[in-house]
């Protein structure tokens, strides 16, 4: 099956700094790619749908200043989450999708901010 | 806008035995996609199985398989001779038919989710 693949799976940083989080369909080209964000024993929460070469389209309620997004190509997404703060920390999961085939998700990067 | 809802948080099932997740959804559209994901410890989410809403014959995966109704807008997940590794969060899904290369068309509604226990 589709293959994403989410790097770093695990960060820790400090207060602060900005984390950027890339998102990679290995072998195939994604039109869309979503981001996610989960707390735990909660259910999966849209950030925001980036379309390869256009901007990214957030979800009410997420700041696009704090979660920066670039899709650049059909095979990468980047989240950056810009001056973390401790409120930040949680589990992000990217999907890549092309047009009506299924969303494949990558395997989340857990995000702990001190 | 579309909304989905399981209202089991939590559910178990002995090994081997038979379980089955609930799943209701709401929509005013008549063509779209459902989805049942596993998401065991790991966090890695899995698909377990799709169903296509303009499809009367419930979709089956081995040991998985749906009842959908779509007139009651219901969509249960049955796991048959369970195993301990079924053990994860389920999430039923959502997602509209309605033009495959627009952004509002490809997204995913999740419902809360259910969480199972396989006891041995």
């Amino acid at each position: 099956g589709a293959v994403v693949s989410q790097h770093p799976s695990w960060v820790i940083c400090k207060s602060g700094t900005s984390v950027k989080i890339e998102c990679r369909s290995l072998d195939f080209q994604a039109t869309t790619m979503f981001w996610y964000r989960q707390f735990p024993k909660q259910s999966l929460m849209l950030m925001a749908t980036s379309n390869e070469g256009s901007k990214a389209t957030y979800e009410q309620g997420v700041e696009k200043d704090k979660f920066l997004i670039n899709h650049a190509s059909l095979t990468l997404s980047t989240l950056t989450v810009t001056s973390a703060h401790p409120e930040d920390s949680s589990f992000y999961i990217c999907s890549a999708s092309r047009g009506f085939l299924p969303q494949h998700f990558g395997d989340g990067t857990r995000l702990s901010i001190l | 806008a579309q909304t989905v809802t399981q209202s089991q948080p939590e559910m178990s099932v002995q090994e081997a035995e038979t379980v089955t997740l609930s799943c209701t959804y709401d929509t005013s559209e008549s063509d779209y996609y459902l989805f049942w994901y596993k998401q065991p410890p790991s966090r890695q989410m899995i698909l377990v199985i799709r169903q296509e809403a303009y499809k009367q014959q419930n979709a089956t995966e081995n040991r998985f398989s749906v009842n959908f109704q779509k007139a009651a807008k219901s969509f249960s997940l049955k796991i048959s001779d369970s195993q301990l590794g079924d053990a994860a969060m389920y999430f039923c899904a959502y997602r509209s038919a309605r033009g495959g290369g627009e952004t509002s068309g490809s997204r995913l509604t999740f419902g809360e989710g259910t969480q199972l226990t396989v006891n041995p």
